[in-house]
């Protein structure tokens, strides 16, 4: 099966600094890498995701960038502000499956 | 309308009880997944249900009972639980399409914080 890994498990940044997480992934099956932003007492939440055909997207301060045949793929927050602090999951999926597979998350602190 | 919500939002339970969490969505979607999540770590797949049947149960013990009664409830009923299975529930759901426009993206519900003494 899928084997996501996301790295750092923790990432704090100053406000204004930009944050960058980072995943792989094993299987070369997968097509679809959503982002969710988990905030405290709150289910996660989609904030951009990226599908195989494309290397790029971006949403206002928010950018994923994708490489297929190194099997990984990013986040980017710039501009980051204090209320951009929460938990971070990159997650990788075969939509024809029907699931996806989580990585451990990202603790993203940002300090004003 | 792009919510989920599920009820109870906290559930204490002993473990000879029987209980059922209940999640609902009115977004259209035809596909809806359980979760449980244990604290600081990623959600971890139950249950997919598509077009209301059962296509995905992830070796979950029988003590979790899903159910989905029609395409916009799903329900998990509860019996006989364990402490270890003390943990926050969540329920997604998403739109299914042909395979040119399928997507993924799966929408989330706030979750029940469930205790098991």
């Amino acid at each position: 099966g899928e084997n996501v890994e996301q790295h750092p498990s923790t990432l704090s940044v100053q406000e204004g600094d930009s944050a960058v997480i980072k995943c792989t992934y094993s299987d070369s099956a997968s097509n679809y890498f959503p982002w969710y932003k988990q905030e405290l007492g709150k289910g996660p939440q989609l904030i951009i995701d990226i599908r195989s055909n494309v290397g790029e997207k971006k949403d206002q301060r928010i950018a994923v960038t994708l490489n297929k045949t190194a099997k990984h793929f990013s986040l980017h927050i710039t501009e980051t502000q204090p209320e951009d602090s929460a938990v971070y999951f990159c997650a990788a999926g075969n939509t024809n499956a029907g699931k996806s597979t989580f990585g451990d998350g990202t603790t993203l602190t940002v300090k004003p | 309308d792009t919510e989920v919500t599920q009820t109870p939002k906290h559930l204490v339970m002993g473990m000879t009880n029987k209980k059922s969490l209940k999640c609902e969505q009115h977004m259209g979607h035809r596909a809806m997944y359980w979760y449980k999540q244990k604290a600081k770590k990623p959600p971890e797949l139950m249950f997919v249900y598509s077009y209301e049947k059962l296509s995905i149960n992830e070796s979950v013990p029988s003590r979790f009972s899903p159910e989905c009664p029609n395409s916009s409830l799903l329900n998990l009923h509860l019996h006989a639980l364990q402490p270890e299975d003390s943990a926050l529930y969540l329920c997604a759901s998403s739109r299914l399409g042909t395979s040119g426009g399928s997507t993924d993206t799966q929408y989330f519900g706030p979750g029940t914080r469930l205790t098991v003494l």
